[in-house]
């Protein structure tokens, strides 16, 4: 079974533009969540899908957007880019969000702006 | 908000017992997971546990959870090299949705 994907692996953006990452879960999976790690603020939750509905947010301002598709696949925007967005951004996918059901992270996508 | 705090680093020689730390502040967290990252790889899950259990055996884990001092141990019996990684200790209310993070833990393993 293949695992989640991420693309792109690396981006590098300027301050002021948008970004979109996408993320495809495993097969099967309808729960995609989206995290940001920083050196600073560690790993933080941004936001989960689950049938394309968004069920929970962290807090991040709404510059940082989601949505997700009816083939369970994920994409992150974020829009009016600023340095401290640079980040690794991961995403990850369980059958139904459940806590009880194993997460499974992809490898994330290296956000960088300068 | 909540809280989870662990310490930054840990070291210890292969074959020995590793044994991370974390705290939570909120006594309403109903699941306490661990996670392993290694270097350029995303997070992998490896255990979790439910706040109405003290312990959890899985292999070479042990999960020790005090809920009294919200505070929740990870102990790896027999390390070994491919142990070394960063262990993120994260608690929540709701599951997944509600998650909050811990800094992580670098574990090194000396051969």
């Amino acid at each position: 079974k293949a695992g989640v994907t991420q693309t792109p692996r690396y981006l590098i953006k300027t301050r002021g533009q948008q970004v979109t990452l996408s993320c495809s879960p495993i097969s099967g999976h309808r729960s995609v969540s989206w995290y940001q790690q920083t050196p600073g603020q560690g790993l933080q939750f941004l936001f989960e899908y689950f049938s394309e509905t968004q069920r929970n947010k962290g807090n991040f301002p709404g510059r940082f957007s989601g949505r997700q598709f009816s083939n369970s696949r994920s994409e992150m925007n974020v829009s009016t880019l600023e340095l401290g967005d640079s980040a690794l951004y991961l995403c990850a996918s369980s059958l139904g969000g459940e806590p009880t059901d194993t997460q499974y992270f992809g490898p994330g996508t290296r956000l960088t702006v300068l | 908000g909540e809280d989870v705090e662990q310490s930054l680093f840990l070291s210890v020689r292969e074959g020995d017992s590793s044994v991370i730390n974390c705290t939570y502040t909120d006594s309403s967290s109903t699941y306490l997971y661990w996670y392993k990252q290694e270097p350029g790889a995303g997070l992998q899950l490896l255990t979790y546990i439910f706040s109405n259990m003290d312990m959890k055996q899985d292999q070479r884990l042990t999960v020790l959870l005090n809920k009294k001092d919200k505070h929740l141990s990870l102990r790896i019996a027999d390390t070994q090299t491919g142990d070394s990684a960063i262990y993120f200790c994260a608690a929540a209310r709701g599951g997944y949705q509600k998650v909050t993070f811990g800094t992580g833990t670098k574990l090194q393993v000396i051969p």
